[in-house]
């Protein structure tokens, strides 16, 4: 079935530094990439997404990107930030279905 | 704006007791989902509705879990009977629409125990 593979598990970074969390997915169909970051005790809030038609995107700190022949994307946060410390969630999914499969998560800690 | 409410937070119950977890979506969104997380499983989806028709179940565990939308700005999911291995956080998400790739909004999840 559809999987999704999230690595690093735990990332550990100086603040200041880059953090980089890679995703593959399994599902050649799937054409909607979508990054979130879970806070302790919240639900987890979109901070990025890409689609397949596009390579790369940024917004400020953050950055995707996806190499669909590889069926790889990845998450660059730079200058990282105390406030950055969270959950990372990566996820897929196909327009005729909507659905998201989910990576395992990646806890990022960005030590001051 | 309103984002994603769900209720109760925090739910603890015993074990053959019916639960029911209530989310109210964003105004406007067609599309709702419900997940549950847990540290073994990570975040799977359940089930999700579509202008109120549920269109795919296959996520439910088993036919303890109910899930309805009698309406565009309410969902309901139940469990009955409640056992200890249910125990998660359950999210529910909205979106615009399921289909086309819309960003899916979170609530802050209910946590619920069964002792």
């Amino acid at each position: 079935g559809e999987n999704v593979e999230q690595h690093p598990s735990t990332l550990s970074v100086q603040e200041g530094d880059s953090a980089v969390i890679k995703c593959t997915y399994s599902d050649s169909a799937s054409n909607y990439f979508p990054w979130y970051k879970q806070e302790l005790g919240k639900g987890p809030q979109l901070i990025i997404d890409i689609r397949s038609n596009v390579g790369e995107k940024k917004d400020q700190r953050i950055a995707v990107t996806l190499n669909k022949t590889a069926k790889h994307f990845s998450l660059h946060i730079t200058e990282t930030q105390p406030e950055d410390s969270a959950v990372y969630f990566c996820a897929a999914s196909r327009s005729n279905t909507g659905k998201l499969i989910f990576g395992q998560g990646t806890t990022l800690q960005v030590k001051p | 704006d309103a984002g994603v409410i769900q209720s109760p937070r925090h739910e603890v119950t015993e074990m053959g007791q019916e639960v029911t977890l209530r989310c109210k979506p964003i105004s406007g969104h067609n599309s709702l989902f419900w997940y549950r997380q847990t540290m073994m499983r990570g975040l799977e989806l359940l089930i999700y509705f579509n202008n109120n028709v549920p269109i795919d179940d296959s996520g439910m565990p088993e036919d303890r879990f109910s899930a309805k939308m009698p309406n565009a700005s309410f969902s309901t999911l139940k469990i009955q009977p409640s056992e200890p291995r249910d125990s998660a956080v359950y999210f529910c998400a909205s979106s615009p629409s399921t289909y086309s790739n819309q960003p899916q909004h979170f609530g802050d999840g209910t946590r619920l125990s069964i002792l």
